[in-house]
C-alpha cells in the first residue's frame, strides 16, 4: 500500500488566498483525520471523519477552515480566506476502528503552509 | 485541562542511559494508548501501543500504563544518539477521536 498521499508538500502563498490541502488515505481505513502541528501548539486535531461523515470539528479554529470528505479515498482542507498564523504543518492520518484493539494512526508526510 | 498531558521537556541523557517520558490524561474511559516518536521535519510513526494496565516491552522499550492513576509512560533503555526525538503520548476515545499530547523532545548525547 502506498501509504496516506498529502498533495501539496510545500505551499507558499500570500495573504488572502484560498489554500485546498488533498489527501488520500490507506484503502480500508474508516476513520480520517486532519492535524495541525506547529511549535507554540504542537499537534491539534482540527476534525475527524468516520466512514466520509464528519464527526468532531471543534478543532476547526474558525469558520475560515473548511473540510470534506466526498468519498472514503480523498478528503480536502481548504482555508479561505489564509492568513499569515495559518502557518504551519498541516497532517492527515488514517486508520482503522479494529476490534477496539488496534487503532494505530498512519501519517502522511504532511503540507507545509507558508502564507506571507 | 488538555486530554492528554506530557512532561514539557526538553529531556537529555548521555548515551547508553535510561529514558523516562511521562503522561497523564483526563478521560477516564479511554482504552488505546501509543507512543509515537517524530523526528525533526518527519511524521509522527508508532512505536509502541498499550491498552492493559502493567508493563508492555518491546526490545529497549517497556511502556508502562495505570489506568487507576490515569497515567502512561515510556522507557527507552540504553538511550542511543538516534533515539532524539520528540515523544509523542496518545490515545483513542471510544468516540473514536485520536488525541495527543504536546510532545517531549528528547536528546541522547554521545
Amino acid at each position: 500500500d502506498a501509504g496516506v498521499i498529502q498533495s501539496p508538500r510545500h505551499e507558499v502563498t500570500e495573504m488572502g488566498q484560498e489554500v485546498t490541502l488533498r489527501c488520500k488515505p490507506i484503502s480500508g481505513h474508516d476513520y480520517l483525520f486532519w492535524y495541525r502541528q506547529t511549535m507554540m501548539r504542537g499537534l491539534e486535531l482540527l476534525i475527524y471523519f468516520n466512514n466520509n461523515v464528519p464527526i468532531d470539528d471543534s478543532g476547526m479554529p474558525e469558520d475560515r477552515f473548511s473540510a470534506k470528505m466526498p468519498n472514503a479515498s480523498f478528503s480536502t482542507l481548504k482555508i479561505q480566506p489564509s492568513e499569515p498564523r495559518d502557518s504551519a504543518v498541516y497532517f492527515c492520518a488514517s486508520r482503522v476502528r479494529g476490534g477496539g484493539y488496534t487503532g494505530e494512526l498512519f501519517f502522511g508526510e504532511g503540507s507545509r503552509l507558508t502564507v506571507l | 485541562q488538555k486530554e492528554v498531558e506530557q512532561n514539557s521537556g526538553p529531556l537529555s541523557v548521555p548515551e547508553g542511559a535510561i529514558a523516562s517520558l511521562n503522561c497523564t490524561y483526563s478521560d477516564r474511559v479511554s482504552q488505546s494508548f501509543f507512543w509515537y516518536r517524530q523526528y525533526s521535519g518527519k511524521s509522527p510513526e508508532l512505536i509502541m501501543s498499550i491498552y492493559s494496565n502493567g508493563d508492555k516491552e518491546d526490545g529497549r522499550f517497556t511502556a508502562q500504563l495505570n489506568k487507576a492513576s490515569q497515567y502512561v509512560s515510556l522507557l527507552i533503555r540504553d538511550s542511543q544518539p538516534s533515539d532524539s526525538a520528540t515523544y509523542l503520548c496518545a490515545l483513542n476515545t471510544n468516540a473514536g477521536k485520536s488525541t495527543f499530547g504536546d510532545g517531549t523532545t528528547l536528546t541522547v548525547k554521545p
